[in-house]
C-alpha cells in the first residue's frame, strides 16, 4: 500500500522560515513524481509544485515560483516544501500528492494523497 | 489555462441526477480528472482522463467531454456524495484546477 503521511500543523509568525514535510512509503520512491496543493480557508485546490527524485526534475507554478523551494532527501524517501520568509497569505492547508501515471496513453494524474499539513502565519 | 466550473453549488435530493460541467480557456484533450473533497479531508481521485473511472470508484459516477468540454454526472446522489468536486487539468504547466462545486442536501 501507498501512504502519504505529511508532518504536523504549524503556527509561525511572519517573515520566519518553514520547512513541512511528506513522508512517503509502500513503493519506489525514485519512480514517482510528487507534487504539492495548497488549499486556503473556504477556498479551492491550487497546484504549486512537483518532483521527480529520479532525475530531481521540478516545476512550480507562477504564483509561488522563487517564494517556495520543492525538494527532496531519499534517505528517508521524503519530499519537503520550504519558506525562506512566510507572509500571512501563505497561510493554508497544504497537500502533498503522488503524481501517477494510471494507464497507457494517459498524463499523470494525482492518485495518492497526505492528509494534509495546515500551516498559520499570523503575528 | 482556466478551468470554469458551473455551478459554484447545487442543492440536490437523494436519488437525484447531477451534473457538473468544467470548461477549459483552452483545448486539453481528455486530460482532465474530477475530484471529490469532504470537508477536513484530501481530495480524492474519481475519474481520469477525462472519462476512465479510477478503482474503486462507484459506477454511479461517470465523466465524458474533451478539448474544452467536460462533465461530471452522478446517476443517483447518496448521501456520501455531498461534498465539493473539483475539475483538474493535466495537459500542461501550470497545472490548474476549477472553482469547485459544492453539492448540499436539499
Amino acid at each position: 500500500d501507498v501512504h502519504l503521511v505529511q508532518s504536523g500543523a504549524e503556527l509561525k509568525k511572519p517573515g520566519e522560515s518553514l520547512k513541512i514535510s511528506c513522508k512517503v512509503s509502500g513503493d519506489s520512491f525514485s519512480n514517482h513524481y510528487i507534487g504539492w496543493v495548497r488549499q486556503k480557508p473556504g477556498n479551492g485546490l491550487e497546484w504549486l509544485a512537483v518532483i521527480y527524485p529520479g532525475d530531481s526534475e521540478t516545476a512550480y507554478s507562477p504564483s509561488v515560483q522563487g517564494r517556495v523551494t520543492i525538494s527532496f532527501d531519499r534517505s528517508v524517501t521524503s519530499v519537503f516544501l520550504h519558506w525562506e520568509s512566510l507572509a500571512t497569505s501563505d497561510s493554508a492547508t497544504y497537500y502533498c500528492a503522488r503524481w501517477d501515471y494510471l494507464g497507457p496513453g494517459t498524463q499523470r494524474y494525482f492518485n495518492y494523497w497526505g492528509q494534509g499539513t495546515l500551516v498559520t502565519v499570523s503575528s | 489555462i482556466q478551468l470554469t466550473q458551473s455551478p459554484s453549488s447545487l442543492s440536490a435530493s437523494v436519488g437525484d441526477r447531477v451534473t457538473i460541467t468544467c470548461r477549459a480557456s483552452q483545448g486539453i484533450s481528455t486530460f482532465l480528472a474530477w475530484y471529490q473533497q469532504k470537508p477536513g479531508r484530501a481530495p480524492k481521485l474519481l475519474i481520469y482522463a477525462a472519462s476512465t473511472l479510477q478503482s474503486g470508484v462507484p459506477s454511479r459516477f461517470s465523466g465524458s467531454g474533451s478539448g474544452t468540454d467536460f462533465t461530471l454526472t452522478i446517476s443517483s446522489l447518496q448521501p456520501e456524495d455531498f461534498a465539493t468536486y473539483y475539475c483538474q487539468q493535466v495537459d500542461n504547466y501550470p497545472l490548474t484546477f476549477g472553482g469547485g462545486t459544492k453539492v448540499e442536501i436539499k
